[in-house]
């Protein structure tokens, strides 16, 4: 069953900060996010295991509540490369991913 | 660098002509899948290999088939494209470890235009 995302969109100016939220109604082991381009491949940014664990890569971290079956994503001080099309792409107990409808980040100088 | 390959990047075809689209990968990752992504959507998965045994989603039509000869390569079959296949097709690999959702890697698409 495919996670829900939210918002569908965000427009941001360079330095500010979003959050993208992404929630499933099955238990998960894992959320991964993507990020992509526009007529490109996603690009893998992060995986979270359950555990609860939080995990960042510069100035974009993701957090992870296994009981509450939801992820957010975190993009602190945007830069113009942070625009994109963020998926989350939930793992349960295989090794296939659901990918949520995406988030659509436009970020403006 | 180990990656993933998909030719050609871009394919036009005629309706009801059949295309093939091929990838590759170097990451001698044991499963590879396919995707189906319409604009502004999520990708859509189709079928996956894991080594030689192939999963197809219930909901894949038919008109499409895959063919995995060896553990580097993948082919998408399009018997017989209609208008609504034009789409952007994505292959991704994954290392089978913990079977708990694993990381996939993409390769770079390709975009598929239906006359």
């Amino acid at each position: 069953q495919q996670p829900v995302q939210s918002p569908q969109a965000v427009i941001l100016r360079e330095g500010e900060d979003a959050v993208i939220n992404c929630s499933s109604s099955k238990a998960l082991y894992s959320v991964h996010w993507y990020r992509q381009k526009h007529g490109e491949a996603p690009v893998f940014l992060m995986i979270l295991l359950k555990g609860g664990e939080q995990k960042g890569h510069e100035k974009i971290s993701a957090s992870f509540n296994e009981k509450k079956q939801q992820s957010s994503l975190y993009l602190t001080a945007s830069q113009l490369s942070y625009s994109g099309t963020y998926f989350c792409g939930t793992g349960s107990n295989d090794y296939k991913l659901s990918f949520g409808a995406g988030t659509t980040v436009t970020v403006r100088a | 660098d180990a990656m993933v390959i998909q030719n050609p990047r871009y394919q036009v075809t005629q309706f009801g002509k059949p295309v093939t689209l091929s990838c590759s990968q170097t990451l001698n990752h044991n499963v590879m899948y396919w995707y189906q992504q319409k604009s502004s959507q999520a990708p859509k998965l189709l079928f996956h290999y894991y080594d030689k045994d192939f999963n197809n989603e219930a909901d894949t039509p038919d008109n499409f088939q895959s063919r995995r000869p060896n553990t580097s390569f993948c082919f998408l079959d399009i018997r017989s494209p209609g208008l609504g296949d034009a789409a952007m097709y994505l292959c991704a690999t994954s290392a089978l470890t913990s079977g708990r959702g694993e990381t996939q890697y993409f390769g770079p698409g390709t975009r598929l235009l239906v006359l």
